[in-house]
């Protein structure tokens, strides 16, 4: 079976400081990873993807992620908050992914605050 | 060249009924999923459709029922509704036969169960 556990529900961060959330997963076969935001009363939008390539992957409105499989760990950085990046953050992991693509496992998500 | 398209967007329904949510994927795409998102948790995985037969599902009881048209969209079909049943419903399409392919979501469709 497959998980993923996000450590911290919320993470307040200054703008213009260093966005750093926290994504642990467990997988018996090698997993797919995943980021997704999804802004108020909107749907899911992929931030960026992990598929067996490079394992430091870069994903749009410049965030990227690191996949260590020693740490089991593909955690979601930003150098510099911006305004814009409040929002809630899902990580999702999933095995085969083009023979199940769909069948994403997510985590209970991080919400993200922004302070000028 | 439009997403995925989800109706309707917000709905109320009373305890025992029945709803019918729809979703058209992201031209090109085959597969369907379905999720649903609870207040302030994470989308769970309700069930996969792919050449008009479910594929895979999750944990969820036989009140949740689907199908995909032959045009690739689907229907989300809940009976005797449950105030527990009160999400936000996602849809989401991808292309099975490519590998890495990106899997798109809807805006979801909010179900309000009284």
């Amino acid at each position: 079976a497959q998980s993923v556990t996000q450590l911290g529900s919320h993470v307040s961060v200054s703008e213009g400081a260093l966005v750093l959330l926290r994504c642990n997963y467990s997988s018996s076969v090698p997993p797919y990873l995943f980021w997704y935001v999804q802004y108020p009363n909107q749907g899911l939008q992929l931030l960026l993807k992990y598929t067996s390539a490079a394992t430091l992957v870069k994903g749009i409105n410049g965030f990227e992620a690191e996949f260590k499989k020693s740490e089991t760990s593909f955690h979601l950085t930003k150098p510099s908050a911006h305004m814009s990046d409040a929002a809630e953050y899902f990580c999702a992991v999933t095995s085969n992914y083009g023979g199940s693509q769909g069948n994403l496992i997510f985590g209970k998500g991080t919400k993200l605050s922004v302070k000028p | 060249d439009a997403g995925v398209t989800q109706s309707p967007t917000h709905l109320i329904k009373t305890r025992g009924q029945q709803v019918t949510l729809r979703c058209s994927p992201k031209s090109g795409h085959d597969t369907v999923s379905w999720y649903q998102q609870a207040l302030g948790q994470g989308p769970q995985f309700i069930f996969q459709y792919y050449e008009e037969e479910e594929r895979q599902r999750g944990n969820f009881p036989d009140r949740f029922s689907g199908h995909q048209f032959p045009n690739y969209s689907s229907e989300l079909n809940v009976n005797a509704l449950l105030l527990g049943d009160s999400a936000l419903y996602l849809c989401a399409s991808s292309s099975i036969g490519s590998t890495g392919n990106t899997i798109y979501f809807g805006e979801g469709s909010w179900l309000t169960v009284v």
